[in-house]
């Protein structure tokens, strides 16, 4: 049972340019979360996506984007990169309880893309 | 709004030592959620458990028990006879219940544990 795979592991961009992260869920798994983590801290939530839309989103900028495609992968697009854009990006997904919308329960997370900005 | 706090930014222990870390955390909501996740060196942060807040009950597993409180808003963890193995960033978090909302994690900002053999 593969669970939650992120590619790539690490890459190296400068400041201007513009990343795409991906992510495949745990299988049987049909919500995608992303996270940014700062080295030293804990990580904070980017957005969810559920259905192929973006269902909740954090404090972050629009040059944060994303995309659920009907396999239930995603991607997380970052524009404009930023000195501060460097960080882990982790992947978590769940199932939603199709009754209530909530998930059902923990988050299993990938091990992370970590992105350097120069 | 909604915050959690593990005070504790480092702990270094001697293997077979016991050794609590600690989380306090701030909602204004009724209904909500508890987490510890662990992250070790690889970077997945690992599920270790989830609390909702209508069961207080304490909870072990192994080595490893949980202590809720909420009168004192904190989700304790105790790690009994700690081994090399448990070393890592342990994260507690909250979120909130309700609306789908579930999946939005506030995470604290870890508390790293070494452990020496």
């Amino acid at each position: 049972d593969a669970g939650v795979t992120q590619s790539p592991t690490h890459l190296i961009k400068t400041r201007g340019q513009q990343v795409t992260l991906r992510c495949s869920p745990k299988s049987g798994h049909d919500t995608v979360s992303w996270y940014q983590q700062a080295l030293g801290q804990g990580p904070q939530f980017i957005f969810q996506y559920y259905e192929e839309e973006e269902r909740q989103r954090g404090n972050f900028p629009d040059r944060f984007s994303g995309h659920q495609f009907p396999n239930y992968s995603s991607e997380l697009n970052v524009n404009a990169l930023l000195l501060g854009d460097s960080a882990l990006y982790l992947c978590a997904s769940s199932l939603k309880d199709r009754v209530d919308l909530k998930n059902t329960g923990e988050l299993f997370f990938g091990e992370g893309s970590r992105l350097t900005v120069l | 709004a909604q915050k959690v706090t593990q005070a504790q930014t480092e702990i270094s222990v001697v293997e077979k030592e016991d050794v609590t870390l600690d989380c306090v955390y701030e909602t204004r909501d009724t209904t909500y959620y508890l987490f510890w996740y662990k992250q070790p060196p690889s970077g997945e942060l690992v599920f270790l458990i989830r609390r909702n807040s209508f069961d207080e009950q304490n909870e072990i597993s192994g080595r490893y028990s949980w202590n809720f409180q909420k009168s004192t808003s904190s989700f304790n963890f105790t790690i009994t006879a700690s081994q090399v193995v448990d070393s890592a960033v342990y994260f507690c978090a909250l979120s909130e219940a309700g609306g789908g909302s579930q999946g939005n994690l506030i995470f604290g900002k870890g508390t790293k544990l070494s452990v020496k053999p």
